[in-house]
């Protein structure tokens, strides 16, 4: 089946920092990615879905100079959580719409755990 | 009313009972359903979808009551294995995005 992978597994940075969180489609195209955070316990929550070669779509509430999205190319989306707090502190996965139809199956990567001290 | 709610458990179950988890949604125009596994500091991984007429994969029965907006997940016999969080989904025709509820934790003991 597809792939997605991502990079890094897990990041510890200081409060201001920026960090980068990329994800990769590995043997297909994902013209569409999707990003989402999830606290402890909590349920995924969609933050935004980023479009190659056009401006990411933002989730009501997720603040896109914050969380600069990035679709470089067809294999290739990034997140970069700019001026980094300890709310910030999560788990960030990526994924990709299957090839059978957007939407009915997705691909996640296996996510990046986030701490920021 | 959250989009998608599950009961957060967890449920704590000998090997080889019979779990049932519900997931209820409020969006009466929701087409897809599914249920995935998310095991601890993982991704989720698709478990399996729905079907209007109820599905069976080996020892997991999935089922859609639109009626009452639920779908359920049932385990039988379980493993030790089984043991993680499981997360339904439902997608509206409107999004091709599914909405994620935050998941029913089932810990199945010796």
């Amino acid at each position: 089946g597809a792939v997605v992978s991502q990079h890094p597994s897990w990041v510890i940075c200081k409060s201001g920092t920026s960090v980068k969180i990329e994800c990769r489609s590995l043997d297909f195209q994902a013209t569409t990615m999707f990003w989402y955070r999830q606290f402890p316990k909590q349920s995924l929550m969609l933050m935004a879905t980023s479009n190659e070669g056009s401006k990411a779509t933002y989730e009501q509430g997720v603040e896109k100079d914050k969380f600069l999205i990035n679709h470089a190319s067809l294999t290739l989306s990034t997140l970069t959580v700019t001026s980094a707090h300890p709310e910030d502190s999560s788990f960030y996965i990526c994924s990709a719409p299957g090839l059978a139809g957007a939407g009915d199956t997705q691909y996640f990567g296996p996510g990046t755990r986030l701490t920021v001290l | 009313r959250k989009e998608v709610e599950q009961d957060p458990g967890p449920f704590n179950v000998p090997e080889g009972a019979t779990v049932a988890f519900n997931c209820t949604y409020s969006n009466s125009a929701s087409q897809s359903f599914f249920w995935y596994r998310q095991d601890c500091r993982k991704e989720p991984k698709l478990l399996m979808s729905v079907y209007s007429s109820g599905n069976e994969d080996g020892r997991f029965t999935a089922q859609l009551n639109r009626a009452s907006q639920y779908i359920s997940l049932l385990i039988r016999d379980s493993k030790l294995s089984d043991s993680a969080t499981y997360l339904c989904a439902v997608r509206s025709g409107g999004s091709y995005i599914p909405t994620f509820g935050r998941g029913t934790s089932l810990i199945v003991h010796p």
